[in-house]
């Protein structure tokens, strides 16, 4: 069945250390793929998205994803966190040939000083 | 501001109401989606358009209706609310796919 999959409920870091997000797509193609934020109380802001080229994309707020094809991931990665990072994490994909916008449950992240 | 502005942020209804959920976008965006967010769940699609005048739903339609008579204004309607409808209801636009969706701040519906 065609889903898209984040295996981590919950990630705890500490302030400063590094953190990997893991975002997995079960599709026939190559879907778009993207990564959104929620703040606790707000909606959804875009981090960074990926439809083809380079496999290292950039995004908002120091963040970065890397697809790789042979593994189905998409998973996004900051070298040193903050406490202002402490959020919900959303891996979302548009299937090719499609206009849905389908999410992953999320992960939440909690930042200890 | 440019946006997507939803309203209301919060409403309660009796089980058996119907309501309308406002969403209205000024970026001239041709695709226009309602979601609902449930803990544990991400968020779910209830109802989709890609133009003014053409809908489809989503994963999750049942009890919900929606119309795009204008590519501003993207209404829910609920038509008999149930408890099982108390979530938080986001409506989002987006210009082209590989742009990604423009998300509202929310609608908190609680069904008693």
């Amino acid at each position: 069945a065609q889903s898209v999959t984040q295996p981590d409920i919950h990630i705890t870091v500490s302030e400063g250390a590094s953190l990997e997000l893991r975002c997995n797509y079960s599709y026939g193609a190559t879907p778009y793929l993207f990564w959104y934020v929620q703040s606790p109380g707000q909606g959804l802001q875009l981090l960074l998205k990926y439809f083809s080229g380079d496999t290292l994309v950039q995004g908002i707020k120091g963040f970065e994803a890397e697809f790789k094809r042979s593994q189905s991931s998409f998973n996004l990665r900051k070298p040193s966190v903050h406490w202002s990072d402490a959020a919900e994490y959303f891996c979302a994909v548009v299937p090719f040939g499609n206009e849905k916008l389908t999410f992953g449950t999320g992960t939440r992240l909690t930042i200890i000083p | 501001n440019a946006g997507v502005t939803q309203t209301p942020k919060f409403q309660v209804l009796k089980t058996g109401q119907s309501m309308t959920l406002q969403c209205a976008q000024d970026m001239n965006h041709e695709y226009m989606s309602w979601y609902r967010q449930d803990p544990g769940m991400g968020l779910r699609l209830i109802h989709y358009s890609v133009g003014a005048g053409i809908t489809d739903q989503g994963e999750v339609p049942n009890g919900y209706n929606v119309s795009r008579s204008t590519t501003e204004d993207f209404p829910l309607r609920l038509l008999s609310a149930a408890p099982s409808q108390t979530s938080v209801y986001f409506c989002a636009s987006s210009g082209g796919h590989r742009y990604g969706y423009t998300f509202g701040s929310g609608t908190r519906l609680t069904v008693v």
